[in-house]
């Protein structure tokens, strides 16, 4: 399958922990990179590689990844962390190796 | 620091072609990929295609039939260009640089420059 697929919301108490998934069989060849996009603004990156961190981002953000699975944890998470969430990673389906976004996650900080 | 700025029309016609360019400051287009992605009023990112500084193309099955993406590195741009557009083609079109690495046995890219993004309304 070319899908990525998230898990459409997502909700954390402010200051706990909160693990965003992403799903796809591409995930076994490719790491996803992970972006945050708040209302009316572009995204940003926040994770991309195994587990690296653009300049700038918390270190509350981190990455990891198991078999056809990535994960997005924010570590004591902060009312500014409450966003929409995608994945992207390349698509491997068929003949084809373009790129594929999941739909997204928007987290909910209460 | 390196900036992306997406330029075109806000408004096309159904049927029409759609035509943006994203000018690429403080930096080279040479080397990385440069992608264009859309995002429909209310939904998600979708990826639209990317070109390689070298040429290469890559774009979205979905959208390949109609989707040209080039690149003139003399001016520092890149530019879509979506033909025979509907209504379901409106969205914000944000233009991105991306790159690529590895990690052991696994490859990876991100795209960590974009552009604010531009709207386009397809209507007549």
């Amino acid at each position: 399958s070319s899908e990525l697929t998230q898990d459409p919301a997502v909700s954390v108490a402010l200051g706990q922990t909160v693990r965003i998934t992403c799903q796809g069989d591409s995930l076994r060849s490719y790491y996803a990179s992970w972006y945050q996009q708040k209302p009316g603004q572009a995204p940003v990156l926040v994770i991309y590689g195994k587990n690296n961190r653009p300049s700038g981002i918390p270190d509350r953000f981190s990455g990891s990844s198991s078999g056809n699975t990535a994960s997005l944890t924010i570590t004591g998470a902060q009312a500014e962390d409450e966003a929409d969430y995608y994945c992207n990673s390349r698509d491997s389906s068929g003949n084809h190796l373009g790129w594929v976004f999941g739909g997204g996650t928007k987290l909910t900080v209460l | 620091q390196v900036q992306l700025q997406e330029s075109g029309p806000g408004l096309v016609k159904p049927s029409e072609t759609l035509s943006l360019t994203c000018t690429v400051s403080g930096g080279s287009i040479s080397s990385y990929y440069w992608s264009w992605i859309r995002q429909p009023p209310g939904k998600g990112l979708e990826w639209i295609g990317y070109i390689y500084y070298s040429g290469s193309t890559n774009y979205n099955p979905s959208l390949k039939s109609r989707v040209t993406i080039s690149v003139d590195t003399s001016k520092n741009q890149f530019s879509l260009k979506l033909s025979s557009v509907t209504a379901a083609d409106t969205a914000v079109y944000y233009c991105a640089r991306a790159s690529s690495g590895s990690y052991y046995v696994l490859h990876y890219y991100y795209m960590d420059v974009w552009g604010k993004g531009t709207t386009v309304t397809v209507s007549s």
